[in-house]
């Protein structure tokens, strides 16, 4: 079973065009982290939200932890080819630094 | 500052052989993790050190281990190799054990024929 669900697990957009990936659980976080790994490298870390309905903005990149830290989203708006790669949550659990992360949403935005 | 550096990038093994990894973690990092990736699994815990202490550890079989050095290093072995421990393995470093951001290395991408 997975801990962290995440949707969609594939998203191939145009240029220009506003997407959602989720990231869902039925367990409590003390904290979500989103990164971006590219193909043979590592993930890159992109936030972290700690705070029940916190919305954090990078960029053209917003995220949001929901009111009972169970949740995420991330709304990337009018995306660009070099936002292209795989996005990943992972969530800590309260009393443990072991992170447990999603399958990821490959996203590909097309020129 | 230098980032999380891992070696060697790439492996290729045998069955039945073994094979060592090795991360450095950023300078003052002091814990560091590790994680197995496949296409299927995606990214999966295999442990974590702190002061050359193992604190945590996923559900692997005994054939991966790994320890601590005292200048924060670390290394992880698999034995016996099998054709299903071919992946992406990722090791993560972070400051200490109230805090979780990880910051990763490029991985080792190991191959076993």
């Amino acid at each position: 079973t997975q801990l962290l669900e995440q949707s969609p697990q594939f998203l191939s957009i145009q240029e220009g065009e506003n997407l959602t990936v989720y990231c869902n659980s039925s367990s409590v976080f003390s904290s979500l982290q989103w990164y971006r790994q590219e193909p043979g490298e590592g993930p890159v870390l992109l936030v972290t939200v700690v705070t029940g309905g916190e919305v954090k903005k990078l960029k053209r990149l917003t995220f949001q932890f929901g009111d009972a830290r169970k949740d995420s989203s991330l709304h990337i708006t009018a995306a660009q080819p070099g936002d292209t790669g795989l996005y990943l949550c992972a969530g800590a659990q309260g009393g443990s630094e072991k992170l447990v992360f999603g399958k990821g949403t490959k996203l590909t935005v097309n020129p | 500052k230098a980032g999380v550096t891992q070696t060697p990038r790439y492996l290729i093994k045998t069955r039945g052989q073994q094979v060592t990894l090795s991360c450095s973690p950023i300078s003052g990092h002091r814990s560091v993790s590790w994680y197995q990736q496949t296409p299927g699994q995606g990214l999966q815990f295999l442990f974590e050190y702190f002061s050359e202490t193992q604190r945590n550890k996923g559900n692997f079989p005994g054939r991966f281990s790994g320890r601590q050095f005292s200048n924060s290093r670390s290394e992880m072995n698999v034995s016996t190799l099998e054709l299903g421990d071919s992946a992406l393995y990722l090791c993560a470093s972070s400051f200490g054990p109230t805090n979780t951001e990880a910051f990763f290395g490029q991985g080792t991408r190991l191959t076993v024929v």
